[in-house]
């Protein structure tokens, strides 16, 4: 069956703009979650969310990053303002159980 | 929250030998342990999991075993193939259910043909 899928795959961006990165998660799945992923790094947890119950956003580094999620389906994480710094690959996740299952990936370089 | 930390960093081995990384967790609460391979430009894809009833768990060539006394769970490759070649993430949870996973930093491993 499908996978998490994730959009777009690769976004250069100039220094000030704003972004929107896309998450589709796997049917059925109530829980999604956004990490963060510098060159070279671990997974720095962004956001979660499960069902209709509030999201964690403690992981989210400043205001200037958000995310949405319209019931169980697809997210939108947003950085307003991208500064040199958010150039990461940023990777969601959907789960049923605790069992996470993470799409490719968006390559985001902030120029 | 819970704490994992995950050795070595990089690891070398030649092909055919065995690979063995390293996870300690900090809450005993923790019952959910998977293992994450990463290779380059893709996202982390889960390659074996274990919960906190057993002791140890084996899928051809790969197998996980977690101390559930000294908190800790390892990774074991045998007979490595340079398609194993990857970072490879362990994780631990204290919940049931879908929930957030607690990652270590990775470790990469080379596979020396």
């Amino acid at each position: 069956g499908a996978g998490v899928s994730q959009s777009p795959s690769n976004k250069v961006t100039e220094k000030g703009k704003d972004v929107e990165l896309r998450c589709d998660p796997i049917s059925g799945h109530t829980a999604l979650y956004w990490y963060r992923q510098r060159l070279g790094q671990g997974l720095e947890f962004l956001i979660y969310f499960q069902g209709n119950s509030a999201p964690d956003k403690s992981g989210l580094p400043s205001d200037r990053f958000s995310a949405e999620r319209t019931g169980e389906s697809v997210s939108t994480l947003t950085i307003q303002r991208t500064q040199q710094e958010d150039s990461a690959v940023y990777l969601c996740a959907s789960s049923l159980g605790p069992t996470q299952f993470f799409g490719p990936g968006t390559r985001l370089t902030v120029l | 929250g819970e704490n994992v930390e995950q050795h070595p960093s990089t690891l070398s081995v030649q092909e055919g030998d065995s690979a063995v990384i390293k996870c300690t967790y900090s809450d005993s609460a923790s019952n959910y342990f998977p293992w994450y391979k990463q290779e380059l430009g893709k996202g982390p894809q889960l390659i074996i999991d274990i919960r906190s009833n057993v002791g140890e768990k084996k899928d051809q060539r790969i197998a996980v075993t977690l101390n559930k006394t000294a908190k800790h769970f390892s990774l074991h490759i045998t007979e490595t193939q340079p398609e194993d070649s990857a970072v490879y993430f362990c994780a631990a949870t204290p919940q049931t259910g879908a929930n957030n996973l607690f990652f270590g930093t990775g470790t990469r491993l080379t596979v020396i043909p």
